[in-house]
C-alpha cells in the first residue's frame, strides 16, 4: 500500500532563513510519481512539481528546491531565503503506476509560517 | 484552460437539507477526484472516476453522500441530507492520467457550512 508522512507538522521560520520540509513515501511499485502543492491561506491548491521514480536529478526552481533520493525513499523540499508570501500548508504526495493508477496519496501536509 | 471550475464557492444551508456541488473539469483529462478537506482529518479522497465511470469511492463516508458524472465535462457531488458535521471544504480535481504525468489540478474548492 502506498504512504506518504510528513513528520513535521509545523515549521515556523523568520524571513530569509532556509526551511526544509521532508517527505517519505512508501510503495511496492517501481513505477510512481511524486508531488508537491502549497495551499496558501486563501485555500486553492497549486501544483508545485512532479518527478517520477526514474528520475532522481534534483530540480531548482527560484528559491525552491527538491532532493530526491530512493535510497531512503525521501522527496524534500526546500525553501531558501523563505518569505513571507511562503506562508502556507504544503502537502507531498504520491501516486503509483500499477493497481491504483490514477489514484494519489497525500500526507498529512507541513504548516510552514514565516515571519517577517 | 480556465482550470478546474467549481461551483458554489460557498453554501451555507440548514440542517436536513440537499445539498448539491459541482464541477468542470479541465477539458481533456480522463481522471476527476472528489476530496474533503477538514481541520480534523485534513484532505481526504471521497471518490474518484475516470472516463466518466466511477472507480473508487471507499472514501465516501455514508449513503448520504452520491456521486455522478454523466459527461466528460461535469460531476456532481450530493449530500442528502445534510448535517453539520458535513461542514467541510470540497475539492474537485482532474488529472490527465498517467500518459501525462497524474498530476491532479485543483479547483478553488466549495466551502460548506450545515447550521
Amino acid at each position: 500500500a502506498q504512504k506518504v508522512t510528513q513528520a513535521q507538522t509545523e515549521i515556523s521560520v523568520v524571513e530569509k532563513e532556509d526551511v526544509t520540509l521532508d517527505c517519505v513515501y512508501e510503495t511496492r511499485d517501481t513505477t510512481y510519481y511524486l508531488f508537491w502543492y502549497k495551499q496558501p491561506p486563501s485555500g486553492e491548491l497549486v501544483f508545485l512539481i512532479r518527478r517520477n521514480s526514474f528520475d532522481e536529478q534534483n530540480e531548482i526552481s527560484g528559491r525552491y528546491s527538491w532532493n530526491f533520493q530512493k535510497s531512503t525513499s525521501s522527496f524534500n523540499f526546500t525553501i531558501t531565503a523563505s518569505q513571507v508570501v511562503d506562508s502556507a500548508v504544503y502537502f507531498c504526495a504520491l501516486s503509483e503506476a500499477g493497481t491504483n493508477a490514477g489514484k494519489s496519496t497525500f500526507g498529512d501536509g507541513t504548516t510552514l509560517t514565516v515571519k517577517p | 484552460d480556465a482550470g478546474v471550475i467549481q461551483s458554489p464557492r460557498h453554501e451555507v444551508t440548514e440542517m436536513g437539507q440537499e445539498v448539491t456541488l459541482r464541477c468542470k473539469p479541465i477539458s481533456g483529462h480522463d481522471y476527476l477526484f472528489w476530496y474533503r478537506q477538514t481541520m480534523m482529518r485534513g484532505l481526504e479522497l471521497l471518490i474518484y472516476f475516470n472516463n466518466n465511470v466511477p472507480i473508487d469511492d471507499s472514501g465516501m463516508p455514508e449513503d448520504r453522500f452520491s456521486a455522478k458524472m454523466p459527461n466528460a465535462s461535469f460531476s456532481t457531488l450530493k449530500i442528502q441530507p445534510s448535517e453539520p458535521r458535513d461542514s467541510a471544504v470540497y475539492f474537485c480535481a482532474s488529472s490527465p492520467g498517467l500518459t501525462q504525468g497524474d498530476t491532479q489540478y485543483f479547483g478553488p474548492g466549495t466551502r460548506l457550512t450545515v447550521l
